[in-house]
């Protein structure tokens, strides 16, 4: 199975602030690797699909790069409202596998 | 717009079964993967498997392989995801998704609410 490493595991930013959460694979996956994020008691929400691809209806702030092993995910400026857990998700192999989650607070 | 509603919550004794839902609504039924995703407490994603629904056999991860039951009824749009010999470790969330851009089930677009099933004695 490919293993996602994601990090970090927590972070703690204001509003305004940019984040940036990475994500790597064990092997090479192309550009195989989707975003989501999930709210407290919610069902996952696709952001970023194909590493880089801006799912229909998610804010701009939200982008996503990389290829083959090493990814990043940015949310250019902190709302209140990403306050979340945000996953990885590799889909080159079966299994699926997903990272192991960031969650993201508001310092 | 595609909505999948899933059944209700469960709580099932060690060793016993658990059959979950998901009535699919909006899109295109057969052509499309459902993917099961599990979330026990507090943690991260878990992978079970998929259906697409017009071949009718499920695909699983090898970790479930032997105690996991993929269906899918055309009639009534309705997958479902049977567990067996359920532990504790079995206690989670279960949901089932759905792509958009791709029929496989690999970018997953549409969630349902989620079913937490509980293993307790």
């Amino acid at each position: 199975d490919i293993q996602m490493t994601q990090s970090p595991s927590s972070l703690s930013a204001s509003v305004g602030d940019r984040v940036t959460i990475t994500c790597q694979a064990s092997q090479d996956i192309s550009k195989y690797l989707n975003w989501y994020q999930q709210k407290p008691g919610k069902a996952p929400k696709l952001l970023i699909y194909d590493a880089s691809n801006l799912e229909t209806g998610v804010p701009s702030r939200f982008s996503g790069s990389g290829s083959g092993t090493d990814f990043t995910f940015t949310i250019s400026s902190l709302q209140s409202e990403d306050i979340a857990t945000y996953f990885c998700q590799q889909y080159d192999n079966n299994p699926l596998t997903f990272g192991g989650g960031t969650k993201v607070e508001i310092k | 717009q595609v909505q999948l509603v899933q059944s209700g919550a469960e709580v099932k004794k060690p060793g016993s079964s658990v059959k979950v839902s998901c009535k699919a609504s909006g899109g295109t039924f057969s052509s499309h993967a459902i993917t099961w995703v599990r979330q026990a407490p507090g943690q991260g994603l878990e992978w079970m498997g998929r259906i697409i629904p017009v071949i009718g056999t499920g695909n699983y991860a090898q970790k479930f392989q032997g105690r996991v039951t993929m269906t899918a009824d055309k009639i009534t749009n309705t997958a479902y995801m049977e567990l067996s010999s359920l532990r504790s470790e079995d206690t989670a969330v279960y949901y089932c998704a759905r792509g958009l851009y791709d029929s496989s089930g690999f970018i997953l677009v549409y969630w349902g609410q989620g079913t937490l099933v509980t293993v307790s004695s």
